[in-house]
């Protein structure tokens, strides 16, 4: 089955800190691999999206790595604000599948002055 | 391009009503996604077409939802008799249908039934 977890379920942080999320994901045949960052009430953004070749991709203070061999992929985030309060969900798209994505639960990230 | 619409933002409903929900996608797109969430959960996929046609259904679309896209433009999704399970989030999508499929989120219509 499909599947796409992560870890923690939800963190706090201090303002200015740097903070790691973690994805396992046991999606076959992978196609590529995406983080949101979903806003309470909104709908999902994408951050970053990397494929079964490339092992990290940078967007701005987020940087996303991806280990095809392991099925792991983490989230860094750097000198944390008020704004990257949200959910991050960890998203698995499949080979031939018109698109489809398999959504994680999600990290509930809450950073605090 | 005014990104990926969705009406109404909110609804709140009875139980036993019906109620439909629109998604307006980014113009040109040609592939659109239906998702439900429900709090503390990330987006299930519902179903998606490819201009009019609809490709694919998950299992969680009931016999009591329908979604349509007549002209491969706008796209519906209809829920009838209505159940409190069926509280969630329902998020649109839409996409060009090349490369990545990068999928582009519309705000997602909140529906409470009561």
């Amino acid at each position: 089955k499909n599947q796409v977890e992560q870890s923690p379920q939800s963190l706090i942080i201090l303002e200015g800190k740097n903070c790691t999320l973690q994805c396992n994901y046991t999606v076959s045949p992978f196609s590529n691999l995406r983080w949101y960052k979903q806003d309470t009430g909104r709908g999902p953004v994408s951050l970053t999206i990397m494929t079964f070749s490339e092992n990290t991709k940078s967007n701005g203070r987020y940087t996303a790595t991806l280990d095809a061999d392991t099925k792991q992929s983490s989230l860094h985030i750097t000198a944390s604000q008020l704004s990257d309060s949200a959910s991050y969900i960890c998203v698995v798209s499949a080979n031939n599948q018109g698109g489809k994505l398999i959504f994680g639960q999600g990290t509930e990230l809450s950073v605090k002055p | 391009d005014t990104g990926v619409s969705q009406d109404p933002r909110h609804k709140i409903t009875k139980r036993g009503q019906n109620v439909t929900f629109r998604c307006d996608p980014i113009s040109e797109h040609n592939r659109l996604y239906w998702y439900r969430q429900t709090l503390g959960q990330g987006p299930e996929f519902l179903t998606y077409f490819q201009n009019e046609a609809q490709l694919e259904k998950s299992r969680l679309l009931s016999d009591r939802f329908s979604a349509e896209r007549p002209k491969g433009s706008f796209s519906t999704l209809e829920i009838q008799r209505t159940e409190q399970g069926d509280s969630a989030m329902y998020l649109c999508a839409s996409s060009s249908g090349q490369g990545f499929y990068e999928q582009y989120f519309g705000p997602g219509t909140r529906l409470t039934v009561t």
